[in-house]
């Protein structure tokens, strides 16, 4: 059974950095293509990041681009965002989810998702 | 402003049949076959319940289904039942900046 389970959220002032995880299981995580979607309280869901299997190619929704990093380690299982200069605006549940089909294509799994705070 | 245009609401009672609607531009949704509808329930997280704009993953119920038309996807749900009263969101690849974008959400209401 295919789970994804987000780590990390918490209360951060503006300014502030902040890293969340998701650890992995019951899939070949290296053959994956994962990303983050998030939402704000009461809003839809946005689109923040997406990694390829193998890690080499990234891409950011324009709100983030310069601000977070998206990674993952294959020996942990685990897909990672930093994120840095955070905003209020930022603030959101973050939610892991897997790609199941071409890299463009729907994710067909999440996680519970964390809650980001950025507030002073 | 999203970038896919959904309505905010639309209702149905038991039994009927509904479509909800994602307008976008031929940079996204009419250019592209990456259309995805999600279905979340409050405190939850999505649901994939449409893919590449008419597939189903497994497990999903065939009472719901995917097509295209141009620039607007739509989403059909028949036989509606109480457990389908949920907010719907529709996503795509948008060529304009190699993103993928989603659509501000259509809150399902089941008379």
């Amino acid at each position: 059974e295919v789970q994804l389970l987000e780590s990390g959220g918490g209360l951060v002032q503006p300014g502030g950095s902040l890293r969340i995880s998701c650890a992995a299981s019951g899939f070949t995580f290296s053959s994956s293509v994962m990303s983050w979607v998030r939402q704000a309280p009461g809003k839809g869901l946005e689109w923040v990041s997406v990694i390829s299997a193998s890690g080499g190619n990234k891409y950011y929704a324009d709100a983030v681009k310069g601000r977070f990093t998206i990674s993952r380690d294959a020996s942990k299982n685990t897909l990672y965002l930093q994120m840095s200069s955070l905003r209020v605006e930022d603030t959101a549940v973050y939610y892991c989810a897997k790609g199941d089909y071409d890299f463009w294509s729907g994710y067909g799994h999440w996680g519970q998702g964390t809650l980001v705070i950025v507030s002073s | 402003q999203s970038a896919l245009t959904q309505p905010a609401s639309v209702s149905g009672s038991p039994g009927q049949s509904i479509t909800i609607s994602c307008t976008g531009t031929s940079n996204d949704v009419g250019g592209y076959k990456y259309v995805s509808w999600y279905q979340q329930h409050p405190g939850k997280a999505p649901k994939l319940m449409i893919y590449d704009v008419n597939n189903r993953p497994s497990g999903v119920s065939s009472r719901f289904s995917g097509s295209k038309s141009g620039n607007t996807a739509s989403l059909t749900i028949s036989g509606l039942q109480a457990e389908d009263e949920a907010d719907y969101f529709c996503s795509s690849y948008t060529s304009t900046t190699a993103r993928v974008v989603f659509g501000g959400g259509t809150k399902l209401t089941v008379l």
